[in-house]
């Protein structure tokens, strides 16, 4: 069965305390890991697309790695507008981009 | 500017109607998906169209329903039949063959009174 699990559900952390969210996935035929950013209350907002194990891609502060079972979100010295819910979600089948099953979600709190 | 819009924000329900949710968008993508969200849950499926005329069921379609009668478009339905309708609905659209996987509408938040 295909399976998402984010970890943890919950992190808040001072203004310039680094850290890692968690993106543990059983997928068969994967196509892309996909990392999203979403404030309450709005859509997701597309961050990174991640292919094959031992991949990185960087935007500002974040910093996106992939395995074959697990992405990882690495927040640099994070400021208090990172603060959002951090959501992950592996692509399958084939033909297109296909469908995503999504995580529940990491919501990160960042204090000043 | 190319999106999705979704319509209206917010829409309340009475119990044993029917409403309908908008969704609209301008980039030419030939997928279009319906996910709903809950508190504390991932985004859940309810149905999807790859091409016009044409759309699957997704995990949770019961209760739902959907029509893809034209490119842009891909409005959803939730009926009588939906009895827990009270959620958070997200619009996303993708292009076949591009890295940067769905775009998203800024969701429906529909409320049973």
């Amino acid at each position: 069965e295909d399976q998402v699990t984010q970890s943890p559900e919950a992190l808040r952390l001072q203004e310039g305390e680094s850290s890692s969210l968690n993106c543990s996935y059983t997928v068969s035929g994967l196509r892309g890991l996909f990392w999203y950013r979403q404030d309450p209350g709005k859509g997701p907002e597309f961050l990174f697309t991640l292919y094959s194990a031992g991949e990185e891609k960087e935007k500002e502060r974040l910093k996106a790695t992939l395995t074959k079972k697990e992405s990882f979100l690495h927040i640099t010295a994070p400021k208090p507008e990172d603060s959002a819910t951090y959501l992950c979600a592996p692509g399958m089948g084939s033909g297109n981009t296909g469908k995503l099953i999504f995580g529940q979600g990491t919501t990160l709190q960042v204090k000043p | 500017d190319g999106g999705i819009t979704q319509s209206p924000k917010y829409l309340f329900r009475k119990e044993g109607q029917n409403v309908t949710l908008s969704c609209e968008q301008n980039l030419n993508h030939d997928a279009m998906y319906w996910y709903r969200q809950d508190p504390g849950q991932g985004l859940r499926l309810i149905y999807y169209s790859q091409i016009v005329n044409d759309f699957q069921k997704g995990d949770i379609a019961e209760g739902y329903s959907v029509s893809r009668e034209k490119k842009e478009s891909f409005p959803l339905t939730v009926t009588s039949a939906q009895k827990n309708p009270t959620a958070f609905y997200l619009c996303a659209s993708s292009m076949e063959g591009q890295s940067y996987g769905y775009t998203f509408g800024s969701g429906t938040r529909l409320t049973v009174v």
